[in-house]
């Protein structure tokens, strides 16, 4: 079965700075889709990014990224101009050929004024 | 407002008891999923259910099920509760099978059972 997991369950930055959230993944599949959820303490869950397993290309949005290696099954979330609205958990999930999601446990994150 | 829609947002009852959350997808969206999230499992998927019919099962008991009617919104029925059900409970959807774009996420239902 897969598994996601996010070896960070707590993080935080400086408004303004850029942090990085990891998140690994176990899989023998070759094709999948990754994903980055937020939870803000709205507890509403936010899609913030999406990965194509098969595109090499890292996907981007706005101030958003990703560092995906496929090879190390890796997919971490990069922030940029941390802003306050930031803070939230943060969830990986993998989505497999059976369109089932895996969840990572999330990573907290905190911005500093 | 993410346009899916849960009922209730927050529920307690007693353990024993049955209750039924409710979910109205965004407009569109033709699948419907179920998700719980409790502290110490983190997001688990339940069971997806694609125009009516079922498509993909997660870890869901055997003392819940779940449906979706065919003006697309679904009821997951909670049976012979017990505590540690107390949960939230999402419901997503999104507009294909697969989501491959990934989902659109109610603000869930705060279960509580005492």
């Amino acid at each position: 079965a897969q598994t996601v997991t996010q070896s960070q369950p707590e993080m935080s930055v400086q408004e303004a700075e850029t942090v990085t959230l990891s998140c690994t993944y176990d899989t023998s599949e070759s094709d999948y889709y990754l994903f980055w959820y937020k939870q803000p303490p709205s507890r509403q869950m936010i899609l913030v990014i999406r990965q194509e397993a098969y595109k090499q290309q890292n996907a981007t949005e706005n101030r958003f990224s990703v560092n995906f290696q496929k090879a190390a099954k890796s997919f971490s979330l990069k922030i940029s101009d941390s802003q306050l609205g930031d803070a939230a958990m943060y969830f990986c999930a993998y989505r497999s050929k059976s369109n089932q999601f895996y969840f990572g446990t999330g990573t907290s994150l905190t911005v500093i004024p | 407002d993410s346009g899916v829609t849960q009922t209730p947002k927050h529920l307690i009852t007693a353990t024993g008891q049955r209750v039924t959350l409710r979910c109205s997808p965004r407009s569109g969206d033709l699948s419907v999923y179920w998700y719980q999230q409790s502290l110490d499992q983190g997001l688990q998927f339940l069971i997806q259910y694609y125009n009516g019919e079922e498509r993909a099962k997660g870890n869901i008991l055997e003392r819940f099920s779940a449906q979706q009617f065919p003006d697309l919104h679904s009821e997951l029925n909670l049976s012979s509760l017990e505590l540690g059900d107390s949960a939230l409970y999402f419901c997503a959807s999104s507009v294909g099978e697969g989501g491959f774009y990934g989902y659109t996420f109610g603000s869930g239902t705060r279960l509580t059972v005492v």
